[in-house]
């Protein structure tokens, strides 16, 4: 596609519930990132794709959130046991490996209730 | 670890006037610095950047940005604002040493919101 495409564009969840958050990066992208911004925050950093493999998943807040990109393109990120506090818009970015701007897609906006 | 400080969360303008947002960083490695604009709805869409080179950088939408290595600050400004430059920006910096060419893990500042006076 022309853009990265992150679906759904919204969510609404319970408490409790698991979900997945879908990332479709530009074609030829190898490098993919997910970030989280909470309200009147900057984004924060949560993973890094390099290929298939996570090249640095630091930022995961916990064991809850999980992440995969099995053939190397598109990415999911799976939150189990959702709190209010995972509530947040979720971004998903990638880049051509070697160059240095990564481009965005518009997010997913998760809310727990 | 580095991290970033946008010292303004908001800054009104008059429209046509010219406007600086300011940006101060830290890390203990070389970094690679950005600026990126989120309007209302929309993703991140990157302004300008800074890798190496003429310590001012010159973006979209007429914005430019000086890099100050001894102040540790990349400061955005535009001589002269227009209505539709209203959202959010954010400065961010990336690690040199990253695998990825500089766009790995960027870290973010909180964020100033640019108000459009008319």
């Amino acid at each position: 596609g022309a853009g990265v495409s992150q679906t759904p564009s919204n969510k609404v969840t319970e408490k409790g519930k698991y979900v997945e958050l879908r990332c479709d990066p530009i074609s030829g992208h190898t490098a993919l990132y997910w970030y989280r911004q909470s309200l009147g925050q900057g984004p924060e950093f949560l993973i890094y794709f390099q290929g298939t493999g996570a090249a640095d998943d630091s930022g995961l807040p916990n064991d809850r959130f999980f992440a995969v990109r099995p053939e190397g393109s598109v990415s999911t990120l799976k939150i189990q046991r959702t709190e209010r506090g995972d509530s947040a818009v979720y971004l998903c970015a990638s880049s051509s490996r070697g160059h240095t701007e990564a481009f965005f897609g518009q997010g997913t906006r998760l809310t727990v209730v | 670890a580095q991290s970033v400080t946008q010292l303004d969360s908001q800054v009104p303008v008059f429209e046509e006037a010219p406007v600086e947002l300011r940006c101060n960083y830290s890390s203990s490695v070389s970094v690679y610095l950005f600026w990126y604009v989120q309007y209302p709805n929309q993703g991140l869409q990157l302004l300008l950047k800074y890798l190496s080179g003429s310590t001012l950088v010159k973006g979209i939408n007429g914005f430019e940005a000086e890099f100050n290595k001894s102040q540790t600050s990349f400061h955005l400004r535009k001589p002269s604002v227009h209505i539709s430059d209203t959202a959010e920006y954010f400065c961010a910096v990336s690690d040199q040493s990253g695998s990825g060419g500089g766009a790995d893990g960027l870290t973010f500042g909180k964020g100033t919101h640019l108000i459009i006076q008319p």
